[in-house]
């Protein structure tokens, strides 16, 4: 079965600019969330979506938006980058129902703004 | 509020030893769910091993183990007989309110482990 899966892998902006990052869950993984990664720190919480609903929301400002679709799957946006914004964008499934409930990570988007 | 602490920026351990990789952490939540996740230089984040706040013996997966120590909030993940592939950066998190629908997770800063051959 195929893990979760992120495009683009790699991609450059310039400040100002928009981009839309896409998350494909592993096959019935209902529930997505997002993260993103500054070099050299820890994943911080964006976004979680479940049955196509917002269910959580970090501390990230409102050019900052998310959604989900019927097939389960997913899109981050970011509007009008800075240069802040560079960073490793992770997705992650969820394998709900079990006990432990861990999250199943995508190899990530490699954002960068200049 | 709820914080991962991990103390150890980098670490070295001689292949086939076994390494420590500290994590404190803090909560007032009396349910809760702690993680341990690899982080290759892929990027890609890959699930080690899991431990519930009530759960009352130490998690272990194959050469991964987690030393729990509720009184004390830490819970330290073991690696025995390293291999060369476990370079990586490794992180703790921890999951809010014990919830296993919940899709955040509070990670901690990171510790580079470097396994010498």
């Amino acid at each position: 079965d195929a893990g979760v899966t992120q495009s683009p892998t790699h991609l450059i902006k310039t400040r100002g600019q928009h981009v839309t990052l896409r998350c494909s869950p592993i096959s019935g993984h209902k529930s997505v969330s997002w993260y993103q990664q500054v070099l050299g720190q820890g994943p911080q919480f964006i976004f979680q979506y479940y049955e196509k609903e917002e269910r959580g929301r970090g501390n990230f400002p409102d050019r900052f938006s998310a959604r989900q679709f019927p097939n389960y799957s997913s899109e981050l946006n970011v509007n009008a980058l800075l240069l802040g914004d560079s960073a490793l964008y992770l997705c992650a499934s969820i394998r709900q129902g079990f006990n432990t409930g861990e999250l199943f990570f995508g190899e990530g988007s490699r954002l960068t703004v200049l | 509020a709820q914080k991962i602490t991990q103390t150890q920026p980098g670490m070295f351990v001689q292949e086939k030893e076994a390494v420590t990789l500290d994590c404190t952490y803090d909560t007032s939540d009396q349910s809760y769910g702690l993680f341990w996740y690899k982080q290759p230089s892929s990027g890609e984040m890959i699930f080690l091993i899991y431990q519930g706040s009530y759960d009352e013996q130490n998690a272990t997966e194959g050469r991964y183990s987690l030393n729990f120590q509720k009184a004390r909030k830490s819970a330290n993940l073991v690696i025995s007989a390293s291999q060369l592939g476990d370079s990586a950066m490794y992180f703790c998190a921890m999951r809010e309110h014990g919830s296993s629908n919940t899709g955040k997770l509070i990670f901690g800063q990171g510790t580079t482990l470097q396994v010498k051959p």
